[in-house]
């Protein structure tokens, strides 16, 4: 059972406009999230990250959402630029377990 | 930086061979996971290690079992490989809470 979900599987923007990276959970345990980057041949790289006491954080061109009661976090990335082009997870974790559980991922490819 | 090493970048093994992939980290971290990544199902845990001689089961523990008998090392067996189990292997490591690093991936093929 899946315990967080990335619904869209892929994605296409246009270079300089917003992209939108959405992402549902059901485990209402989660109290840190996490969004990752991954290239073909590589591990998934850290981007960003938001406690479950917020609702907002921004870092340069990326800024995530969190919506408690939706279970529900949305990542934006502002403006959309081709190096942008990756698998996008997204990541829960249970601080009370340690246990650190990610997405179906999405993959974002920016248009020039 | 972190450094997370997985021992190898590409495998091929023989159905029914059984398989280790190693995994090393040198940030003296407390948790260790072994993911697995597929097309449309994303990155799934298999099995996960917060303390030296501690494991837990992932959400696809079948078939696996693991070894962490060094706080660097956490060692993924695939005790009969089966054609199933052909996939990208992940290593990670964190510390109590905040952001994962990841090994650069074991592709495996089992033939």
């Amino acid at each position: 059972d899946q315990q967080v979900k990335q619904n869209s599987p892929s994605l296409s923007v246009q270079e300089g406009r917003i992209s939108i990276l959405n992402c549902d959970y059901t485990n209402s345990m989660f109290d840190y999230f996490l969004w990752y980057k991954k290239y073909p041949a590589e591990g998934p790289t850290f981007l960003i990250s938001i406690s479950s006491i917020k609702d907002k954080n921004e870092d340069g061109r990326f800024t995530v959402f969190l919506n408690k009661s939706a279970k529900h976090l949305s990542l934006h990335i502002v403006p959309s630029q081709p190096g942008d082009s990756a698998v996008y997870f997204c990541a829960a974790i249970n601080s009370g377990t340690y246990k650190y559980i990610f997405g179906t991922g999405t993959r974002l490819k920016v248009l020039a | 930086d972190v450094k997370v090493t997985q021992s190898s970048r590409y495998l091929v093994k023989r159905t029914g061979e059984k398989v280790f992939l190693e995994c090393v980290q040198d940030m003296d971290h407390e948790n260790m996971f072994w993911y697995r990544q597929d097309p449309g199902l994303g990155l799934r845990l298999i099995y996960f290690s917060y303390d030296v001689k501690m494991k837990e089961k992932g959400d696809i523990p079948e078939g696996y079992s693991v070894s962490r008998e060094k706080k660097e090392r956490f060692s993924l067996i695939l005790e009969s490989a089966s054609t199933n189990q052909t996939s990208m292997y992940l290593c990670a490591t964190t510390p109590p809470t905040g952001e994962a690093f990841f090994g650069q991936g074991t592709r495996l093929t089992v033939v």
